[in-house]
């Protein structure tokens, strides 16, 4: 039993380059999530899955995308990457009506240079 | 939409005192007030939590009270530990037994002296 796991764990891009970050839950959790975190800021919603085949936006949608896989797979991804997106992301799920107890992910470091 | 104020944004205590985190909210709607512990370089853990129809609730050293009429909560930590130095990050939640919002603090970081 992994729990959250996402990859990568670093990452470097240059200004305009894309790429996706990656997120899997083995725990049978309806609902999935990516927060960032920026000093200061504490952890802010991009985008969230209440349950398989549904996205919603978050507080900061801008300049992301998601795609709810299937149910154990949510997906980030940075199509034009811009200075202002380096950041640590976290992906998190928790179980539909719990509560929200979240389990978070590792996290990914990101530079956008 | 719910806004979630923390402070002392850094909190320095020595070891065997008590540290004290006051957040507050702003929807009397929030029903469920997570805080998470978030160790250097780690991923944020859950800790303890507080629903709204309980006013204080413990586990070991750590506890949690909420007065729903103020719309404050705070996580209180007795006898600290070196271990216990990290960030903390209170949130409160708000829903309907489906999906509920959660908003986070931006955080306290705590560091114990030994």
């Amino acid at each position: 039993n992994a729990g959250v796991t996402q990859t990568p764990k670093f990452q470097v891009l240059k200004t305009g380059q894309s790429m996706t970050l990656q997120c899997a839950q083995d725990m049978n959790h309806n609902s999935m999530y990516w927060y960032r975190q920026d000093p200061g800021m504490g952890l802010r919603l991009i985008y969230y899955s209440a349950s398989e085949g549904t996205t919603d936006k978050g507080e900061v949608p801008n300049g992301y995308n998601v795609s709810r896989l299937n149910k154990r797979e949510f997906s980030l991804r940075l199509e034009s990457a811009a200075p202002s997106q380096t950041s640590v992301y976290f992906c998190a799920s928790s179980v539909l009506g719990s509560g929200e107890k979240l389990f978070f992910g590792s996290g990914t470091q990101l530079s956008v240079l | 939409g719910e806004n979630v104020e923390q402070h002392p944004s850094t909190l320095s205590v020595q070891e065997g005192d008590s540290a004290v985190i006051k957040c507050t909210y702003s929807d009397s709607a929030s029903n469920y007030f997570p805080w998470y512990k978030q160790e250097l370089g780690k991923r944020p853990q859950l800790i303890i939590d507080i629903r709204s129809n309980v006013g204080e609730k413990k586990d070991q050293r750590i506890a949690v009270t909420l007065n729903k009429t103020a719309k404050h909560f705070s996580l209180h930590i007795t006898e600290t530990q070196p271990e216990d130095s990290a960030v903390y990050f209170c949130a409160a939640s708000m829903g309907s037994g489906g999906y509920q919002k959660v908003t986070f603090g931006i955080g306290t970081k705590l560091q114990v002296i030994p």
